[in-house]
Formats: structure tokens, sequence, C-alpha cells
């Protein structure tokens, strides 16, 4: 297994208060990605990462922002949660020969 | 419209038989993936085709580039089998690195 953690595993929060989760990778892959994976849905990319200060907009980027300061490390803020962003986040990375590597997940519950 | 499409969306199978999982896709793809998520919530790899046909234990993936179709397979099934299955596309839609999932294929293997 590729190490992956993300923090915290699982949060509550309030409608408004701003989060921020963590991936922490400890391959030194290049590419980053996080991900929201709620039912009825497959896993949509929110934004993903090329290098260190490197990101880009995934399909639902919209309430979400990034930042890769350090290559083993990428940060997903919401800057005010709303309801509609209770999910499951996976953090992943994509190494040799595309395979790609999810991290264990957060549920987040914004009440 | 998903750009991935998995059928079928639940799948109960006994013991020992055969059991088969399509995805079609609706885009320009540089590889396909077949991902299984646990009851746990853990996602991990099992292939990464961009053509042909690959095998790993009893789980055998075929793609066909021209028809937009894959299938995994998993011969002489088992309850530990029980998982979701998720295809997953790296499209050449976008200049990043955009990958695209289907909703998944809920498997139940009854002992």
């Amino acid at each position: 297994d590729a190490g992956i953690t993300q923090s915290p595993r699982h949060k509550v929060t309030e409608t408004g208060t701003p989060v921020t989760l963590r991936c922490h990778q400890t391959e030194n892959h290049r590419y980053m990605y996080w991900y929201r994976q709620d039912p009825g849905h497959g896993l949509r990319l929110i934004h993903y990462s090329y290098g260190v200060k490197d990101t880009d907009k995934g399909e639902v980027s919209d309430g979400y922002s990034v930042s890769r300061s350090k290559t083993e490390d990428f940060l997903l803020t919401l800057e005010s949660a709303t309801s509609s962003q209770t999910s499951v986040y996976f953090c992943a990375t994509r190494g040799g020969l595309e395979t790609q590597y999810f991290g264990p997940g957060t549920r987040l519950l914004v009440l | 419209k998903n750009e991935v499409e998995q059928s079928p969306q639940n799948l109960t199978a006994q013991e020992g038989e055969f059991i088969t999982i399509n995805c079609s896709y609706s885009v320009g793809i540089s590889a396909l993936h077949w991902l299984q998520q646990h009851p746990g919530g853990g996602i991990v790899s099992l292939f990464m085709l961009s053509s042909g046909k690959k095998k790993h234990g009893r789980l055998i993936a075929t793609i066909n580039i021209q028809e937009k179709h894959s299938s995994l397979h998993i011969t002489a099934s088992h309850p530990r089998d029980s998982a979701v299955y998720i295809c997953a596309v790296r499209s050449t839609k976008h200049t990043g690195n955009q990958f695209y999932f289907g909703t998944g294929t809920s498997l139940t293997v009854i002992p």
C-alpha cells in the first residue's frame, strides 16, 4: 500500500465554518487529487495538483480551495462549509503505470 | 449524462458463480481502471488497462477500445469478493489529468 493518510478521518462542523482536510503521502508522487463521493454519483474530482504550488480545478471545485506547499502534503479547504458539502472525501495520488492510490477517506458532516 | 456508465448497479451471486461487470464510456481515454471499494470504505486499484486483457488471480479485465467498453470478470466468486467495483477512465478530453468514475457496481456473494 502506498503511504497515504488523511486527517481528520471524521469531522462534524457547522454551516459557515472553515474546514481544512489534510492529505499526506510518503511516496513522492507528483500528482495528487481530491475527490468527493456521494450516493448516486461516482467519485468526482474537486481539485488536483501536478506539482508543488501547481494546482488546477476539477468538475466540482466551487466552494473549495487547495494548496500544496510540499510534495507530500495536499490540503483541501472549505472556506465556509455548507450542508451540500457533507460527503466522504478521498485523497489520491498517481504513481507509476498510472496506478491511483487512495487514502482512507474523511467523513465530513456539515450541520 | 455520466461519461462512464456501469452495469449492473447491484449484483447478488452465489458462491462459486462466474460474475461479469460491464463498463461503457463516452470519452476518448488513455487508460481505464478497475477499482474495488470494500464496505469499510477503502479503495484499491485492481487493474489499469489501455488495451487487451489482464488477469490477476480470479479476476480478469478486458477492454475493447473501438466499442468503448470494458468488462471485469470474477471466476469462482467468494464472499470476500463482496465489494463495490468502480470503473474509472483517464480522459484525453482535457490537457490535465481528469479521471471520470462510474457510480459503481455493488456485488454481494452469498455463501
